[in-house]
Protein backbone atom coordinates (compact mmCIF):
# COMPACT_ATOMS: atom_id res chain seq x y z
CA UNK A 1 0.00 0.00 0.00
CA UNK A 2 1.25 3.83 -1.19
CA UNK A 3 -0.33 5.32 1.77
CA UNK A 4 -2.04 8.47 1.57
CA UNK A 5 -0.62 9.83 -1.87
CA UNK A 6 -0.19 14.16 -1.98
CA UNK A 7 0.79 16.45 -4.69
CA UNK A 8 2.62 18.70 -5.14
CA UNK A 9 4.95 18.18 -2.08
CA UNK A 10 5.87 22.38 -2.36
CA UNK A 11 4.18 24.83 -4.22
CA UNK A 12 5.27 28.19 -4.50
CA UNK A 13 2.30 31.18 -5.84
CA UNK A 14 2.01 34.68 -5.65
CA UNK A 15 -0.92 36.60 -4.01
CA UNK A 16 -3.82 36.47 -5.76
CA UNK A 17 -3.47 32.79 -7.81
CA UNK A 18 -5.50 29.94 -7.68
CA UNK A 19 -3.69 26.96 -5.89
CA UNK A 20 -4.65 23.48 -5.78
CA UNK A 21 -3.56 20.51 -3.82
CA UNK A 22 -4.42 17.24 -4.68
CA UNK A 23 -5.16 13.71 -2.63
CA UNK A 24 -5.11 10.05 -3.06
CA UNK A 25 -6.35 8.75 0.15
CA UNK A 26 -5.81 4.92 1.12
CA UNK A 27 -8.24 2.56 -1.29
CA UNK A 28 -10.55 1.41 1.16
CA UNK A 29 -10.88 4.44 3.63
CA UNK A 30 -14.25 5.93 3.91
CA UNK A 31 -12.79 9.24 5.46
CA UNK A 32 -10.69 11.29 4.00
CA UNK A 33 -9.58 14.83 6.27
CA UNK A 34 -8.05 17.93 5.00
CA UNK A 35 -5.67 19.36 7.96
CA UNK A 36 -3.92 22.73 7.97
CA UNK A 37 -0.26 22.69 10.11
CA UNK A 38 1.26 25.75 11.31
CA UNK A 39 3.95 27.33 13.62
CA UNK A 40 1.57 29.16 15.49
CA UNK A 41 -1.99 27.27 15.86
CA UNK A 42 -0.34 23.28 15.11
CA UNK A 43 -2.88 21.38 13.41
CA UNK A 44 -6.25 22.39 12.73
CA UNK A 45 -8.94 20.28 10.80
CA UNK A 46 -9.96 22.21 7.75
CA UNK A 47 -12.63 19.47 6.38
CA UNK A 48 -13.66 16.18 6.28
CA UNK A 49 -15.65 13.60 4.31
CA UNK A 50 -17.29 10.57 4.35
CA UNK A 51 -17.87 8.46 1.73
CA UNK A 52 -17.21 11.28 -0.79
CA UNK A 53 -19.72 13.76 1.18
CA UNK A 54 -18.55 16.39 3.01
CA UNK A 55 -19.16 16.37 6.67
CA UNK A 56 -17.72 19.02 8.62
CA UNK A 57 -16.15 21.89 6.62
CA UNK A 58 -16.29 24.51 10.08
CA UNK A 59 -12.87 24.95 9.92
CA UNK A 60 -12.57 25.96 6.25
CA UNK A 61 -11.22 29.46 6.81
CA UNK A 62 -13.20 31.37 4.21
CA UNK A 63 -14.90 31.44 1.13
CA UNK A 64 -11.59 31.63 -0.68
CA UNK A 65 -11.37 27.86 0.28
CA UNK A 66 -13.37 25.06 -1.21
CA UNK A 67 -12.77 21.06 -1.15
CA UNK A 68 -13.77 18.67 -3.57
CA UNK A 69 -13.98 14.96 -3.34
CA UNK A 70 -15.51 14.09 -6.40
CA UNK A 71 -14.99 10.10 -6.18
CA UNK A 72 -13.17 7.45 -3.26
CA UNK A 73 -9.87 7.93 -4.61
CA UNK A 74 -9.09 11.26 -5.24
CA UNK A 75 -9.45 15.21 -3.46
CA UNK A 76 -8.38 18.93 -3.85
CA UNK A 77 -8.71 21.62 -1.65
CA UNK A 78 -8.40 24.66 -3.49
CA UNK A 79 -7.58 28.09 -2.46
CA UNK A 80 -8.57 31.19 -4.50
CA UNK A 81 -7.24 33.38 -4.52
CA UNK A 82 -4.42 33.07 -2.21
CA UNK A 83 -3.11 35.20 0.53
CA UNK A 84 0.41 35.20 1.97
CA UNK A 85 -1.26 34.07 5.48
CA UNK A 86 -2.33 30.86 3.55
CA UNK A 87 1.26 29.70 3.68
CA UNK A 88 1.44 26.63 6.05
CA UNK A 89 1.56 22.60 5.44
CA UNK A 90 -1.48 21.23 4.35
CA UNK A 91 -2.45 17.48 5.32
CA UNK A 92 -4.49 15.24 3.72
CA UNK A 93 -5.33 12.02 5.75
CA UNK A 94 -7.65 9.06 5.71
CA UNK A 95 -9.51 6.23 8.03
CA UNK A 96 -11.13 3.20 7.75
CA UNK A 97 -13.99 3.83 9.69
CA UNK A 98 -13.74 7.63 11.29
CA UNK A 99 -12.55 8.68 14.43
CA UNK A 100 -13.95 5.80 16.81
CA UNK A 101 -10.41 3.35 17.62
CA UNK A 102 -8.80 3.48 13.62
CA UNK A 103 -5.61 5.53 13.16
CA UNK A 104 -5.51 8.55 10.61
CA UNK A 105 -3.13 7.55 7.95
CA UNK A 106 -1.50 11.32 6.69
CA UNK A 107 0.05 11.92 3.72
CA UNK A 108 3.25 13.79 3.78
CA UNK A 109 1.51 17.22 2.96
CA UNK A 110 2.13 20.04 0.23
CA UNK A 111 4.05 23.10 1.83
CA UNK A 112 2.34 26.28 0.31
CA UNK A 113 4.13 29.49 -0.17
CA UNK A 114 2.33 32.43 -1.18
CA UNK A 115 4.59 35.59 -1.38
CA UNK B 1 -12.14 24.67 27.18
CA UNK B 2 -11.04 21.73 24.86
CA UNK B 3 -7.24 22.05 25.58
CA UNK B 4 -4.48 19.47 25.02
CA UNK B 5 -1.13 20.95 26.82
CA UNK B 6 2.41 18.81 26.07
CA UNK B 7 5.52 19.10 27.61
CA UNK B 8 8.29 19.77 27.46
CA UNK B 9 7.79 21.69 24.25
CA UNK B 10 11.74 20.37 23.75
CA UNK B 11 14.21 17.97 24.84
CA UNK B 12 17.56 16.48 24.11
CA UNK B 13 18.67 13.29 25.48
CA UNK B 14 21.84 11.23 24.21
CA UNK B 15 21.68 8.23 22.28
CA UNK B 16 20.56 4.94 24.20
CA UNK B 17 18.80 7.01 27.05
CA UNK B 18 15.26 6.93 28.31
CA UNK B 19 12.67 9.95 28.58
CA UNK B 20 9.34 10.62 28.81
CA UNK B 21 6.78 13.18 27.34
CA UNK B 22 4.05 14.19 29.20
CA UNK B 23 0.54 15.00 27.99
CA UNK B 24 -2.29 16.84 29.85
CA UNK B 25 -5.76 17.14 28.50
CA UNK B 26 -9.01 18.60 29.73
CA UNK B 27 -11.09 17.30 26.52
CA UNK B 28 -14.55 16.52 27.53
CA UNK B 29 -16.23 13.70 26.22
CA UNK B 30 -13.18 11.96 26.04
CA UNK B 31 -13.11 9.11 23.19
CA UNK B 32 -9.25 7.65 23.06
CA UNK B 33 -6.11 9.60 23.08
CA UNK B 34 -3.26 8.97 20.12
CA UNK B 35 0.32 9.33 20.25
CA UNK B 36 1.89 10.47 16.61
CA UNK B 37 5.58 10.54 15.64
CA UNK B 38 6.30 13.24 13.04
CA UNK B 39 9.38 13.60 11.18
CA UNK B 40 10.90 16.96 9.91
CA UNK B 41 8.74 16.88 6.03
CA UNK B 42 6.57 14.42 6.79
CA UNK B 43 3.12 13.71 8.00
CA UNK B 44 2.34 12.08 11.55
CA UNK B 45 2.37 8.59 12.05
CA UNK B 46 0.61 7.03 14.42
CA UNK B 47 2.31 5.21 17.74
CA UNK B 48 -0.70 4.37 19.95
CA UNK B 49 -4.33 4.59 20.94
CA UNK B 50 -5.90 4.33 24.23
CA UNK B 51 -9.61 3.88 24.83
CA UNK B 52 -10.70 5.35 28.69
CA UNK B 53 -10.38 1.91 29.94
CA UNK B 54 -6.71 1.23 28.82
CA UNK B 55 -3.87 1.99 31.37
CA UNK B 56 -0.91 1.38 28.97
CA UNK B 57 0.16 0.18 25.38
CA UNK B 58 2.79 -0.18 23.79
CA UNK B 59 4.58 -0.06 20.06
CA UNK B 60 7.96 -1.41 20.13
CA UNK B 61 10.02 1.22 22.32
CA UNK B 62 7.44 3.22 22.77
CA UNK B 63 4.96 2.76 25.55
CA UNK B 64 1.85 5.57 26.55
CA UNK B 65 0.21 5.17 29.75
CA UNK B 66 -3.08 6.75 30.31
CA UNK B 67 -4.70 8.06 33.26
CA UNK B 68 -8.37 9.03 32.69
CA UNK B 69 -8.89 10.32 36.44
CA UNK B 70 -6.17 13.01 36.37
CA UNK B 71 -6.53 13.16 32.73
CA UNK B 72 -3.06 12.47 32.42
CA UNK B 73 -0.63 10.51 29.26
CA UNK B 74 3.02 9.63 28.81
CA UNK B 75 5.03 8.67 26.08
CA UNK B 76 7.63 6.71 27.14
CA UNK B 77 11.00 6.38 25.09
CA UNK B 78 13.32 3.38 25.83
CA UNK B 79 17.02 3.24 24.45
CA UNK B 80 16.64 5.83 21.98
CA UNK B 81 18.12 6.16 18.95
CA UNK B 82 18.64 8.37 16.49
CA UNK B 83 15.79 8.32 14.60
CA UNK B 84 13.91 9.06 17.03
CA UNK B 85 14.59 12.37 16.59
CA UNK B 86 10.71 13.97 16.22
CA UNK B 87 8.03 15.46 16.80
CA UNK B 88 5.65 13.67 19.34
CA UNK B 89 2.15 15.34 18.76
CA UNK B 90 -0.59 14.09 22.21
CA UNK B 91 -4.35 13.72 20.48
CA UNK B 92 -7.56 13.65 22.55
CA UNK B 93 -10.59 12.32 20.55
CA UNK B 94 -13.71 14.52 21.98
CA UNK B 95 -16.38 12.45 21.43
CA UNK B 96 -20.19 14.31 20.45
CA UNK B 97 -22.92 12.11 20.40
CA UNK B 98 -21.34 9.94 17.05
CA UNK B 99 -19.12 12.99 15.84
CA UNK B 100 -15.84 12.74 17.12
CA UNK B 101 -13.06 15.77 16.79
CA UNK B 102 -9.71 15.59 16.96
CA UNK B 103 -7.95 18.17 19.76
CA UNK B 104 -3.97 18.89 18.93
CA UNK B 105 -1.59 18.92 21.08
CA UNK B 106 1.08 21.44 20.17
CA UNK B 107 3.95 18.41 20.22
CA UNK B 108 6.87 18.10 22.27
CA UNK B 109 10.27 18.55 19.77
CA UNK B 110 12.82 15.66 20.41
CA UNK B 111 16.35 15.36 19.75
CA UNK B 112 18.71 12.38 20.01
CA UNK B 113 22.56 13.61 19.88
CA UNK B 114 25.18 10.87 19.51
Amino acid sequence: DAGVIQSPRHEVTEMGQEVTLRCKPISGHDYLFWYRQTMMRGLELLIYFNNNVPIDDSGMPEDRFSAKMPNASFSTLKIQPSEPRDSAVYFCASSPTGLNNSPLHFGNGTRLTVT
Amino acid sequence: KNQVEQSPQSLIILEGKNCTLQCNYTVSPFSNLRWYKQDTGRGPVSLTIMTFSENTKSNGRYTATLDADTKQSSLHITASQLSDSASYICVVTRGEGGYNKLIFGAGTRLAVHP
